[in-house]
């Protein structure tokens, strides 16, 4: 089964981009769409959207389209999930979380990355 | 497209059975068999509990079962346990072409 590993915490100001990674490991990554899943602090879990197999083909949330960029390097396992424009209320755990084709359950999950938008 | 209902909180007393329910609609719950259930305890990333509404993950425990009724589906913990206290969630693939999967609001399970 594939481990996913997120890069680390980030801290940024008002309007800035931050761009997350998810490193596959232990299975063939080509077989699963990554769908990537925020959390704001108390909050439940909230869809973002996911990008295909192999990575030429991405669907978003309404309400991130325009400020979320999802792309996957299949060379090296990879996937990033890129947020411009950030908000305050930006700031969340944000999960990458692997599908495998033809299935329509989350599993499994990356550790999160915490995203913390302040000034 | 409105997040799936769920309640706040559930609780029950070790041993005891509960049930969590996840309320959609015929867009997503009543219209497609691909209902899952995650559990996410403090801190943590959410782990897969149920998917396809009834069918369990090889090495979770067979206290957690799945099914659906309508536009309602539900998540049943028989034999509640200690470590069962955490958040529970459901989620639906939907026919909506702006947003292909929602989460449930999220249960709080409470053992007495």
């Amino acid at each position: 089964q594939v481990r996913l590993v997120q890069s680390g915490p980030e801290v940024k100001n008002p309007g800035a981009s931050v761009k997350v990674s998810c490193k596959a490991s232990g299975s063939t990554f080509t077989d699963y769409y990554v769908h990537w899943v925020r959390q704001a602090p108390g909050q439940g879990l909230e869809w973002m959207g996911w990008i295909n197999a192999h990575g030429d083909g991405t669907h978003s949330v309404q309400k991130f389209q325009g400020r979320v960029t999802m792309t996957r390097d299949t060379s090296i396992n990879t996937a990033y999930m890129e947020l411009s424009r950030l908000r305050s209320d930006d700031t969340a755990i944000y999960y990458c979380v692997t599908m495998k084709t033809a299935t329509s359950y989350f599993d499994p999950w990356g550790q999160g990355t915490l995203v913390s938008v302040s000034s | 497209q409105s997040a799936l209902t769920q309640p706040a909180s559930v609780s029950g007393s070790p041993g005891q059975s509960i049930t969590i329910s996840c309320t959609g609609t015929s867009s997503d719950v009543g219209h497609y068999n691909y209902v899952s259930w995650y559990q996410q305890h403090p801190g943590k990333a959410p782990k897969l509990l149920i998917y396809d509404v009834t069918n369990r993950p090889s090495g979770v425990s067979n206290r957690f079962s799945g099914s659906k009724s309508g536009t309602t589906a539900s998540l049943t913990i028989s034999g509640l346990q200690a470590e069962d206290e955490a958040d529970y969630y459901c989620s639906s693939y939907s026919s909506s072409t702006t947003q292909r999967y929602v989460f449930g609001t999220g249960t709080k399970v409470i053992v007495l």
